[in-house]
C-alpha cells in the first residue's frame, strides 16, 4: 500500500536558521510522483514541487531545495535562511496510479513549521 | 497553473442542514477532485469528478452524504448533506491541467457545523 510518513509533527526555528522537513514514502510502483505543498494559515494549498521517480537530481529554487533519494525512499525539503513568511504546514504527497487514467494523491500528516523573529 | 475559486469561503451551519460548495476552474479540465481536511489533520480524498460521468467515491465516503455534480469542464459542486458537527472541516477542490499530474487546489471552504 502507498504511504507517506512525515515524522516531524511540529518544528520551531528562529529566523535565518536552516530547517529540513523529512518525508519518507512507501510504494510498489516503479513509476510515481512526489510532491510538496505549503498550507499557510489562510488555508489554501500551494504547490511547491513535483518530482518523478526517474529523476533523482536534487533541485534548488531560491531558498528552497529538495533531496530525493530512492535508496532510502525519502524526499526531504530544506529551507535555507528561514523567514517568518515560511511559517505554514507543509505536506509531502505521493501519487498513486488509479484505473481511469488519473493519479490519486496520498498525503502525509504534514509538518507545522513555526519561524520566530 | 490553473486558477481555482471556491464559494463560499466559509460558512457556519446548523446540524441537519445541507451546504453546497461550488468550485470553478479558469480553463477546461478533465478531472476535478474533492478533499476533506478535518481540523489539524491531513487531506483525504472524497471523490473524483469526471465530466459527463458519475463521481468516483473513496472508501468511507458515499454519494448520499456527499453528492457531487460536474455539469461541464470548468465547474463542480460538492454538497455536504444532513450535516453534523463531525463534518466541520475545510473542503478543497483541485484539478490537474493538461498532461501534468500536478493537482492545483482552490482556496478551500471552511465549514463549521453547530
Amino acid at each position: 500500500a502507498q504511504k507517506v510518513t512525515q515524522a516531524q509533527t511540529e518544528i520551531s526555528v528562529v529566523e535565518k536558521e536552516d530547517v529540513t522537513l523529512d518525508c519518507v514514502y512507501e510504494t510498489r510502483d516503479t513509476t510515481y510522483y512526489l510532491f510538496w505543498y505549503k498550507q499557510p494559515p489562510s488555508g489554501e494549498l500551494v504547490f511547491l514541487i513535483r518530482r518523478n521517480s526517474f529523476d533523482e537530481q536534487n533541485e534548488i529554487s531560491g531558498r528552497y531545495s529538495w533531496n530525493f533519494q530512492k535508496s532510502t525512499s525519502s524526499f526531504n525539503f530544506t529551507i535555507t535562511a528561514s523567514q517568518v513568511v515560511d511559517s505554514a504546514v507543509y505536506f509531502c504527497a505521493l501519487s498513486e496510479a488509479k484505473s481511469g487514467g488519473y493519479n490519486k494523491l496520498i498525503f502525509g500528516a504534514g509538518t507545522r513549521l513555526a519561524v520566530h523573529p | 497553473s490553473a486558477v481555482i475559486s471556491q464559494k463560499p469561503s466559509r460558512d457556519i451551519c446548523q446540524r441537519g442542514t445541507s451546504l453546497t460548495i461550488q468550485c470553478q476552474v479558469d480553463s477546461q479540465v478533465t478531472m476535478m477532485f474533492w478533499y476533506r481536511q478535518q481540523p489539524g489533520q491531513s487531506l483525504t480524498l472524497i471523490a473524483t469528478a469526471n465530466q459527463g460521468s458519475e463521481a468516483t467515491y473513496e472508501s468511507g465516503f458515499v454519494i448520499d452524504k456527499f453528492p457531487i455534480s460536474r455539469p461541464n469542464l470548468t465547474f463542480s459542486t460538492l454538497t455536504v448533506s444532513n450535516m453534523s458537527p463531525e463534518d466541520s472541516s475545510i473542503y478543497l477542490c483541485s484539478s490537474t491541467r493538461g498532461s501534468t499530474d500536478t493537482q492545483y487546489f482552490g482556496p478551500g471552504t471552511r465549514l463549521t457545523v453547530l
